[in-house]
């Protein structure tokens, strides 16, 4: 059984904090590793897909980074606002099937 | 910028009742996916539809469930008879040929079975 673990479970920072989020996945089989961002009510939106392994990836303050050979991803984001609260997802795509395996998220709360 | 719509919001049933879940893809996009998340756990893969068949589906797609493209735009999921445990968040995502990659997440169907 295929399982990806992301943590912390939940981080409450003060706004103007950086942090950071991991998630675990297999190392084998890999095919692309897939942010989101969820909002209460919302699509879960589309932060990053990558692909290759030492990919890094930013958008505004946000980042990603990615090992493939030991399994695992950063999230990082500089200087958080209270509009980055939200859950994030990682999800593993093992093979080209489109089949996504997601972790349990990490809870953001950005205290103004 | 084009989006994955989902109809209903939230829907309420009576155990062994049929439901339909309906969305509404990124026009041009071809791959469809239904995911679900239970309360408290994590978002799990329930089926992959391209080219107007099944491309993979997980254990727990089993012969309650279904999923068409009844017009050629709309991508449905229906539950035959259900049960308790069928109660969960239902999501939709559709994928199209360019960006091979990335999957585009509906807001998501509320499925309370009571």
């Amino acid at each position: 059984i295929l399982n990806v673990e992301q943590s912390p479970q939940s981080l409450h920072v003060q706004e103007g904090d950086s942090t950071n989020f991991t998630c675990s996945f297999p190392s084998s089989n890999f095919y692309a590793l897939h942010w989101y961002r969820w909002e209460t009510a919302k699509s879960p939106e589309a932060l990053f897909v990558m692909t290759l392994n030492g990919d890094e990836k930013k958008k505004g303050r946000i980042s990603a980074t990615l090992n493939t050979k030991e399994g695992y991803s950063y999230l990082y984001i500089k200087g958080s606002q209270p509009e980055d609260s939200a859950t994030y997802l990682c999800a593993f795509e093992s093979g080209n099937t489109g089949k996504l395996i997601f972790g349990q998220g990490t809870t953001l709360q950005v205290k103004p | 910028e084009p989006e994955v719509t989902q109809t209903p919001s939230h829907q309420v049933t009576q155990m062994g009742q049929e439901v339909i879940l309906r969305c509404v893809p990124i026009s041009n996009h071809l791959y469809f996916y239904w995911y679900r998340q239970i309360l408290g756990q994590k978002v799990e893969f329930l089926v992959s539809f391209y080219n107007n068949e099944i491309s993979e589906k997980s254990e727990i797609f089993d012969d309650q469930f279904s999923v068409e493209r009844p017009d050629g735009s709309n991508f449905t999921l229906k539950i035959r008879s259900t049960k308790l445990e069928d109660s969960a968040m239902y999501f939709c995502a559709t994928r199209g040929l360019t960006n091979t990659y990335e999957q585009y997440f509906g807001p998501g169907t509320r499925l309370t079975v009571t």
